[in-house]
């Protein structure tokens, strides 16, 4: 079965980096982009933009742009998303969600974000 | 960016009653419309893609509609399982943008 394992919850400081994993496992990683979506608390959803694995190749929303780098490691089917100069506006619930035909059809369980000084 | 108008933004229903869901693009996205259910502290669920079609494991009372600018989501009798938030998102323009969301709650 399909499980995107995503990692533990962050405490971070202002102006640091972060970042988070996604595990894939359950299907050919290389065959499906992986997207990123954050939640601000209380909030809706917001796309941050995918990567494709097999390739690399990279699609940022222009509001993230220079906020969030997407990667994978094909050997370990892991995909990361690190933050940096990090704000209070960062924090959140950062998940990951796998498309296929489906867009986004599933998805790891959130990885939070808290940045306090 | 395509914006999405999603209405209500919450609403009560009782149960057995009929629920629609509707959200309005800026533009036409072509049925590239997907619907999405979050339960509080979860992670959001699949329910619609492509405006009409039902994601594998989603109960058949869940349907959705539209074209052009115009879509719904619509719960043709509600059950308590149903109180969640639902979101529409549009992915035929990037950056994929979400409507704001509904809070659908049991009267």
């Amino acid at each position: 079965q399909v499980q995107l394992q995503q990692s533990g919850a962050e405490l971070a400081r202002p102006g640091a980096l972060v970042k988070m994993s996604c595990k894939a496992s359950g299907y050919t990683f290389t065959s499906y982009t992986m997207h990123w979506v954050k939640q601000r608390p209380g909030q809706g959803l917001e796309w941050v933009g995918y990567i494709n694995p097999s390739s690399g190749y990279t699609h940022y929303n222009q509001n993230f742009k220079d906020k969030a780098t997407l990667t994978a490691d094909k050997s370990s089917s892991t995909a990361y998303m690190q933050l940096s100069s990090l704000t209070s506006e960062d924090s959140a619930v950062y998940y990951c969600a796998r498309r296929s035909v489906v867009p986004m059809d599933y998805w790891g369980q959130g990885t939070s974000v808290t940045v306090s000084s | 960016d395509i914006k999405m108008t999603q209405s209500p933004s919450s609403m009560y229903a009782s149960l057995g009653e009929r629920v629609t869901i509707t959200c309005k693009a800026s533009q036409d996205i072509k049925t590239y419309l997907s619907w999405y259910q979050q339960k509080p502290w979860k992670s959001p669920k699949t329910l619609i893609y492509y405006a009409t079609s039902l994601a594998d494991g989603v109960p058949s009372r869940f349907s959705g509609s539209g074209s052009g600018q115009d879509y719904s989501l619509t719960i043709s009798s509600l059950e308590s399982d149903d109180t969640a938030t639902y979101y529409c998102l549009q992915h035929g323009e990037s950056p994929y943008t979400f409507g704001g969301g509904t809070k659908l709650e049991i009267k």
